[in-house]
């Protein structure tokens, strides 16, 4: 069974520093890539998705992923965070032969402190 | 911008007795899905649902769970019997396409605690 974890249970930075979160998945065949971001109080919005092509993605605010097949990962990048990424970071893998299901990490608090 | 509404919020029940979670998925979309997070652990897949049946489920949506669309709006979530184990955060999302050429769009979530 596909699974993904994510390194990074709670990541702290300040403003304007770099960002990178890990994802990584374990399934050999062809798959589907997803970041959501869920804010405090509410649900769960789609950061970034890859399907096939460029393996570098940008989503919205700013993020950005980089598809690895070889390292099978997809991790979450944003050069410069702002105080209102505070969120926690989930990402989400649908193999090709798992019909439309999603797996998810275990997600990633990330706090910004202005 | 459309969204998925869930209902209600919160749930709170006994152990046994059964509940129905409600979700209004977005209007022209026609895949929908149940997921649930138990608290501290990951989001977890249910069920999906597809031209009024069920097209796939996991382990975990035994003999006591049931999904039906029973008009063209509301897509619920039934669970029989309730256990402890089953107090989590339940959300539906839903698309308007498969998910390998579509994303799913979630609603805030159910919370249901079973005391």
């Amino acid at each position: 069974a596909q699974s993904v974890s994510q390194h990074n249970h709670h990541v702290i930075l300040s403003e304007a520093a770099s960002l990178e979160l890990g994802c990584n998945y374990s399934y050999g065949g062809t798959v589907n890539l997803f970041w959501y971001v869920q804010y405090p109080g509410q649900h769960l919005q789609l950061l970034l998705k890859y399907f096939s092509g460029d393996p570098l993605v940008k989503g919205i605010k700013g993020f950005e992923a980089e598809f690895i097949k070889s390292k099978f990962s997809f991790n979450l990048r944003k050069p410069s965070v702002q105080w209102s990424d505070t969120a926690e970071y989930f990402c989400a893998v649908n193999a090709n032969n798992a019909g439309n299901m999603l797996t998810f990490g275990g997600g990633t608090r990330l706090m910004v402190k202005p | 911008e459309p969204e998925v509404t869930q209902t209600p919020s919160h749930q709170v029940t006994q152990m046994g007795q059964e509940v129905i979670l409600r979700c209004v998925p977005i209007s022209n979309h026609l895949y929908f899905y149940w997921y649930r997070q138990i608290l501290g652990q990951k989001v977890e897949f249910l069920v999906s649902f597809y031209n009024n049946e069920i097209s796939e489920k996991s382990e975990i949506f035994d003999d006591q769970f049931s999904v039906e669309r029973p008009d063209g709006s509301n897509f619920t979530l039934k669970i029989r019997s309730t256990k402890l184990e089953d107090s989590a955060m339940y959300f539906c999302a839903s698309s308007d396409q498969t998910v390998k050429a579509s994303e799913q769009y979630f609603g805030p979530g159910t919370r249901l605690t079973v005391t």
